[in-house]
């Protein structure tokens, strides 16, 4: 059955540094999501991503969040200068369309120390 | 806030048995859903339900929708040690392309 990946599964990164998390949603999707969980607290929307342009974002995705499609398969999340705030799980999701089940990758868990 | 609310926060029950769970939320919806997150894992959907729809079964899952009293419910029959988990509502908005979703609730199945 397809499913959404996400790489790597954990990482450890210093304050300030950059990050760049990765997913490759189902191949006949076309609408990509990012999500996030802080421990213990409730998912949250970051980004909604359709026809290569963000259709939509909280606000949570300020000026330090960016999102690319670079190729056909890959959808990635950066964050510019990581904060200690920024650890959380991070969950990719895809959907056929808008409107129907969107389907969650297993999570990157970043911890910013 | 758009945000569905799961009640109760926790539920123990001995394996065999149902567990029921329920969502409110505030406004109007397409559609919401649930999910099933084991501890530290990842979002695995179970069912979505239409706002036009007012039952829907899979499997051992059954889910309700109250679109009059913004509520649903979700139930697992029979229920086993594998379906520890927590269960989460999540609705997407009239017009709207995103998830809004509730705090869970987490569902212990003793053996």
């Amino acid at each position: 059955e397809p499913e959404v990946t996400q790489t790597p599964s954990h990482q450890v990164t210093q304050m300030g540094q950059e990050v760049i998390l990765r997913c490759v949603p189902i191949s006949n999707h076309l609408y990509f999501y990012w999500y996030r969980q802080i421990l213990g607290q409730k998912v949250e929307f970051l980004v909604s991503f359709y026809n290569n342009e963000i259709s939509e974002k909280s606000e949570i995705f300020d000026d330090q969040f960016s999102v690319e499609r670079p190729d056909g398969s890959n959808f990635t999340l950066k964050i510019r200068s990581t904060k200690l705030e920024d650890s959380a799980m991070y969950f990719c999701a895809s959907s056929r369309d808008g409107r129907i089940e969107a389907f969650f990758g297993q999570g990157t868990r970043l911890t910013v120390v | 806030s758009q945000q569905g609310e799961e009640d109760p926060q926790a539920l123990s029950i001995q394996e065999g048995e149902n567990a029921t769970m329920n969502c409110s939320y505030k406004t109007s919806i397409n559609n919401l859903q649930w999910y099933r997150q084991n501890s530290g894992r990842g979002l695995v959907h179970l069912i979505l339900i239409r706002s036009n729809e007012r039952e829907k079964h899979s499997g051992r899952l059954r889910v309700t929708l109250d679109t009059s009293k913004k509520s649903s419910s979700l139930l697992i029959t029979a229920s086993r040690a594998a379906d520890t988990a927590s269960y989460f509502c999540a609705t997407e908005a009239m017009g709207d392309y995103k998830l809004s979703f509730g705090a869970g609730t987490t569902v212990t199945v003793r053996a």
